[in-house]
């Protein structure tokens, strides 16, 4: 039974590009989460989406955005890139209704030069 | 006002001793509490959660809450230079998970 799988592992980019970040949930679960992880802070919240839809968001600006596909991966966008956005991302899966049981992916390293 | 807020350490301890984790959060009405341990360059993965007050005992591990104080805490028995990583403590109000910014424990042999 496949865990959560992200890609890429590692990611550089310039200021002010663009990147896509990918998430495949564990099998049977169709809510992902998707969190920022700034080194020596904890992960920080930025969407949930079920049934291809935001359902839920964080504190972050709309040059984040995703999707969720029907087979129920997902996708992270960010837009203009900046320094700061250098971080692991993590994206997390749960089945709906469970919601204290969620598993989190190996993340993406995004460095922004 | 940090929601979750965590003593960032590092604490150290020497094998054999018992780890003693802390944690306040400051919503009321916040429903379950856990605990997540993240090894360097891994990503977190969840070792306790607890949702009433009181002890919650998994082998070696002890989650406590009172949601009185507004506090949570973790206890390792018999730590192993294997349980040195970061540990996370998260709050879940309705369907917001909020971390705290981890507590850096290592165990010397």
């Amino acid at each position: 039974d496949a865990g959560v799988t992200q890609s890429p592992t590692h990611l550089i980019k310039t200021r002010g590009q663009q990147v896509t970040l990918r998430c495949s949930p564990k099998s049977g679960h169709d809510t992902v989460s998707w969190y920022q992880q700034a080194l020596g802070q904890g992960p920080q919240f930025i969407f949930q989406y079920y049934e291809e839809e935001e359902r839920q968001r964080g504190n972050f600006p709309d040059r984040f955005s995703g999707h969720q596909f029907p087979n129920y991966s997902s996708e992270l966008n960010v837009n203009a890139l900046l320094l700061g956005d250098s971080a692991l991302y993590l994206c997390a899966s749960r089945m709906r209704g469970h919601t204290d049981t969620q598993y989190f992916g190996p993340g993406t390293r995004l460095t922004v030069l | 006002q940090k929601e979750v807020e965590q003593n960032s350490g590092p604490l150290s301890v020497p094998e054999g001793a018992i780890a003693s984790l802390n944690c306040t959060y400051s919503d009321r009405g916040s429903q379950s509490f856990f605990w997540y341990r993240q090894y360097s360059g891994k990503s977190p993965e969840l070792i306790m959660s607890i949702y009433s007050n009181g002890d919650k005992e998994d082998g070696r591990f002890t989650a406590q809450l009172n949601k009185a104080s507004q506090y949570v805490s973790l206890l390792i028995r018999d730590s192993q230079p294997s349980d040195s990583a970061t540990y996370l403590c998260a709050v879940r109000t309705g369907n917001d998970m909020r971390f705290g910014a981890g507590t850096r424990l290592t165990v010397k042999p």
